[in-house]
């Protein structure tokens, strides 16, 4: 079947540190990955995206590359700041099941000061 | 341009009686995916929806649940009967469809409570 299987919380960084989290999938097709970030009490938003292979997305100082010879989408940050605090969700999307998407369990990051 | 509207914010019902969610999409979207996020764990998928229809509700409850996305109003997604495993936060996500693509919107969610 199609999943996504992210790295385990919560991950506590200081302020500055390099953060990475690591995603991996499995899926019958070509899929599109995603990363969403939810921030306390909110709604999910869509953070980057890759649609092909080696394709890189980034966004706000995040990035993440599309690897299909490991199968893996894994997030990561130079320097992370307080302000990054929130979950981070990973997630697929195939081209042929409609447009739903299927996450990963969510990544809690928490950034001292 | 407002973005996913979802109301309640918060709903609390007893075992039994029903849940009520309503979503609004974003302007000129007519398409709406539903999702549930239960304690410690990611969303899932549980139905999608196109103007008056249901394109795909493989992730739906067999029993208890529907949904609904009429032709004027926002969607709705039902719970009849709630016990007490249906708590958790529902999203809703909307995107544009067709050749504008389906890159989807949330919602900020509902926070269902079954006491």
């Amino acid at each position: 079947g199609n999943s996504v299987t992210q790295m385990e919380g919560p991950v506590t960084l200081s302020e500055e540190a390099f953060l990475t989290i690591n995603c991996t999938y499995t899926a019958t097709g070509y899929p599109s990955l995603f990363w969403y970030v939810q921030y306390p009490g909110e709604g999910l938003q869509l953070l980057l995206k890759a649609t092909k292979a080696d394709d890189k997305g980034s966004n706000k100082g995040f990035e993440a590359t599309y690897r299909k010879e490991t199968t893996s989408f894994h997030l990561e940050k130079g320097s992370v700041q307080v302000s990054d605090s929130a979950v981070y969700f990973c997630a697929l999307r195939l081209y042929n099941q409609g447009g739903k998407l299927i996450f990963g369990q969510g990544t809690e990051l928490s950034v001292k000061p | 341009n407002a973005g996913v509207m979802q109301n309640p914010r918060h709903l609390v019902r007893r075992r039994g009686q029903e849940a009520r969610l309503r979503c609004s999409p974003m302007k000129g979207h007519s398409h709406v995916y539903w999702y549930r996020q239960l304690p410690e764990e990611g969303l899932k998928f549980m139905v999608y929806l196109q103007k008056e229809n249901i394109i795909d509700e493989s992730g739906m409850p067999k029993e208890r649940f529907s949904a609904e996305f009429p032709k004027e109003g926002p969607s709705i997604l039902r719970i009849q009967q709630v016990v007490r495993g249906d708590s958790a936060a529902y999203f809703c996500a909307s995107s544009p469809g067709g050749s504008l693509g389906n890159e989807q919107f949330f919602g900020p969610g509902t926070r269902l409570t079954v006491l």
